[in-house]
């Protein structure tokens, strides 16, 4: 079975403060991680993948085996960041299953 | 065209109507999904098509029906909804089920909100 666990529905920073979304996955096989990102009233949006190693909007994830995480991270949160945040893992025939997602909240 | 396109945006049926929700895409990619997303909740997987066969069905109610008629097209077809099938109906999709270097990542539309009454 796979799972993608997000343990904080709702995580609130200020402006300027640097962002940690936390993502931790189960799967017996090789994961493939993904971070995807909804923002108000617009569709869903895939941010990143742990495969590309990449930087996208300033943030950045890191899969870790060891602790079966991939955290979502960016140094300094900016308002336009707010929006909701699944952690998704792509596992048997690319079935891909989501987080119960982390609602960032960026405030002033 | 980089977009995957879901019509009706919204759609309010009956428990008695059929009525059918329809998504496109011209990227060329041969996989197309299906999901559901009730409100503050993460999307669930419904259907997986690859290569306009059914690869996937999770144990969807049969009042759901998929279709592909063709590798850019997918239709949901609906009959006989309960108002617990209310949510926002999801199409996704991507180049392909799985390549060497990982699975692709998804491209999602915009939805449609179903409200069976």
């Amino acid at each position: 079975a796979q799972r993608v666990t997000q343990p904080e529905k709702l995580l609130s920073v200020f402006k300027g403060a640097p962002v940690e979304l936390k993502c931790n996955y189960s799967y017996s096989g090789s994961p493939e991680l993904f971070w995807y990102v909804q923002y108000s009233r617009q569709r869903l949006q895939l941010l990143l993948r742990h495969i590309s190693r990449e930087s996208i909007k300033g943030f950045t994830a890191d899969l870790n085996k060891g602790e079966t995480s991939f955290h979502l991270k960016k140094p300094f949160a900016q308002e336009e960041d707010s929006a909701m945040y699944y952690c998704a893992l792509g596992g048997t025939a690319s079935k891909l299953t989501f987080g119960t997602g982390t609602r960032l909240q960026v405030t002033l | 065209d980089t977009e995957v396109t879901q019509t009706p945006k919204h759609l309010v049926m009956g428990m008695t109507n059929k009525k059918s929700l329809k998504c496109e895409q011209h990227m060329g990619h041969r996989a197309m999904y299906w999901y559901k997303q009730k409100a503050k909740k993460p999307p669930e997987l419904m259907f997986v098509y690859s290569y306009e066969k059914l690869s996937i069905n999770e144990s969807v109610p049969s009042r759901f029906s998929p279709e592909c008629p063709n590798s850019s097209l997918l239709n949901l077809h609906l009959h006989a909804l309960q108002p617990e099938d209310s949510a926002l109906y999801l199409c996704a999709s991507s180049q392909g089920l799985k390549w060497t270097g990982g699975t692709y990542g998804y491209t999602f539309g915009s939805g449609t909100r179903l409200t069976v009454v």
